[in-house]
């Protein structure tokens, strides 16, 4: 499995942009770069995910840099219900199944 | 509706029983997982089943036994439990190796 490295902990103004980085100098060709949230011991939530191309939802928008090595995840509008942990995930393909392995993930605080 | 929800949402019990925690998705899909968080929030996957047919077994221990009735329900039986099994457990569901979605999660407490 591909691994990824993303800042422990960070911290946004509400109402501004948050960007989240994560390095992932080891991914394959066809692994795809997922993210999810934990919200205070809640189920990780699906947020976003993306191959080789910029990927925008209603959540947040994904930037996956041309040699695929890195990506930031960017909540363009905080608010205080996006303090959560962020992580940054590599998937790994099983026939059938998807194992998602995740890591420490970021820490991320929206500040009033 | 809960798209995947999971039972009971706390769980306390003494070394040494056996225990359930049961697992069910709405979304119709064919692979459902189970993950463990302990005390240190890593979150690790544990078990996968897709159609009923185990295809994901990390290192688990022998007491640990997932059981899936059908495409929609896989529970999660611990014999003889541990200290060291208190965590909370989180229930997922995908289409095959598409987007996985949580469960709010088992909070097990072992005492």
């Amino acid at each position: 499995d591909a691994k990824t490295t993303q800042p422990t902990s960070m911290d946004c103004a509400e109402g501004r942009a948050a960007n989240l980085p994560c390095n992932h100098s080891t991914i394959s060709g066809n692994e795809y770069v997922y993210w999810y949230r934990q919200i205070h011991s809640q189920g990780p939530q699906y947020i976003i995910h993306g191959l080789k191309n910029n990927e925008t939802n209603e959540m947040a928008s994904l930037i996956i840099t041309e040699d695929r090595k890195s990506s930031t995840l960017i909540l363009p509008h905080a608010t205080l219900r996006d303090t959560a942990v962020y992580y940054c995930i590599v998937r790994a393909r099983i026939q059938g199944a998807q194992k998602l392995v995740f890591g420490q993930g970021t820490r991320l605080t929206i500040n009033p | 509706d809960t798209a995947v929800s999971q039972t009971p949402k706390y769980l306390v019990t003494q070394m040494g029983n056996d225990k359930s925690i049961k697992c069910e998705q709405n979304l119709g899909h064919d692979t459902m997982y189970w993950y463990k968080q302990d005390s240190k929030k890593f979150l690790k996957i544990m078990f996968s089943y897709n159609n009923k047919e185990l295809i994901i077994n990390e290192t688990v221990p022998n007491r640990f036994s997932p059981k899936s009735p059908d495409k929609a329900h896989l529970n999660l039986h611990i014999n003889s439990l541990e200290l060291g099994d208190s965590a909370v457990y989180f229930c997922a569901s995908s289409q095959r190796s598409d987007t996985q979605y949580f469960g709010p999660g088992t909070r097990l407490t072992v005492l």
